[in-house]
């Protein structure tokens, strides 16, 4: 079936530094898919997304781009800060996922940044 | 402004009573979603809707019930608490339609089962 994986955190990083999380997928076709994240006692938020193959998603200075040839879609951000603290989240849609707008999330990957 | 709420926020309940955890949504979204979130799993869909009087089980939908009879509000129920039930807990809606996949999570609540 679908799945998703993510590496394992936490990643710990100075301010400014540069991020990647790497997230994986297996899937039929060519899903969509997202980043979403998740800041201390809340609830997600979407980050971005890309719905199909060299799709680059964007959002407060957080990229990631939809790798057929990889089934990847690995964040980056080029300088990080503090408030970037959270868990982020990859996901996917499936094809099969229709008018149910269904997901399937990875584990998730806790970043914690230091000033 | 349109939003999703969960209620309570925090409940401790002990094994074997029946719970329910409130959702509400004002976004006039026709599907909803409840999740489990668990360290090392990530979110687990439990149940879902996508309308009125429609429901349906996902992966991890044993010990739990949904029902949904209007627009705005889809309980989810632990008809006998177990202490593999504590978690937190998401509620999630979507506009639906193919090509709008966004969901919308509300705040969460954090369920002990002692």
């Amino acid at each position: 079936g679908d799945s998703v994986t993510q590496m394992e955190g936490p990643v710990t990083l100075s301010e400014e530094a540069f991020l990647t999380i790497n997230c994986t997928y297996t899937a039929t076709g060519y899903p969509s898919l997202f980043w979403y994240v998740q800041y201390p006692g809340e609830g997600l938020q979407l980050l971005l997304k890309a719905t199909k193959a060299d799709d680059k998603g964007s959002n407060k200075g957080f990229e990631a781009t939809y790798r057929k040839e990889t089934t990847s879609f690995h964040l980056e951000k080029g300088s990080v800060q503090v408030s970037d603290s959270a868990v982020y989240f990859c996901a996917l849609a499936p094809l099969t996922s229709g008018a149910t707008n269904k997901l399937i999330f990875g584990t998730g990957t806790l970043l914690a940044v230091q000033p | 402004d349109a939003e999703i709420t969960q209620s309570p926020r925090h409940k401790i309940t002990e094994t074997g009573r029946q719970v329910t955890l409130a959702c509400h949504q004002t976004w006039n979204h026709n599907n909803m979603f409840w999740y489990r979130q668990d360290l090392g799993h990530g979110l687990r869909l439990i149940h879902y809707s996508y309308g009125v009087q429609d429901t349906n089980k996902g992966e991890v939908s044993d010990g739990y019930s949904v029902s949904r009879s209007n627009t705005e509000d889809l309980p989810l129920t632990l008809e006998s608490a177990a202490s593999s039930q504590t978690s937190v807990y998401f509620c999630a809606s979507s506009e639906g339609g193919s090509g709008s996949y966004e969901q919308y999570f509300g705040p969460g609540t954090r369920l002990t089962v002692t």
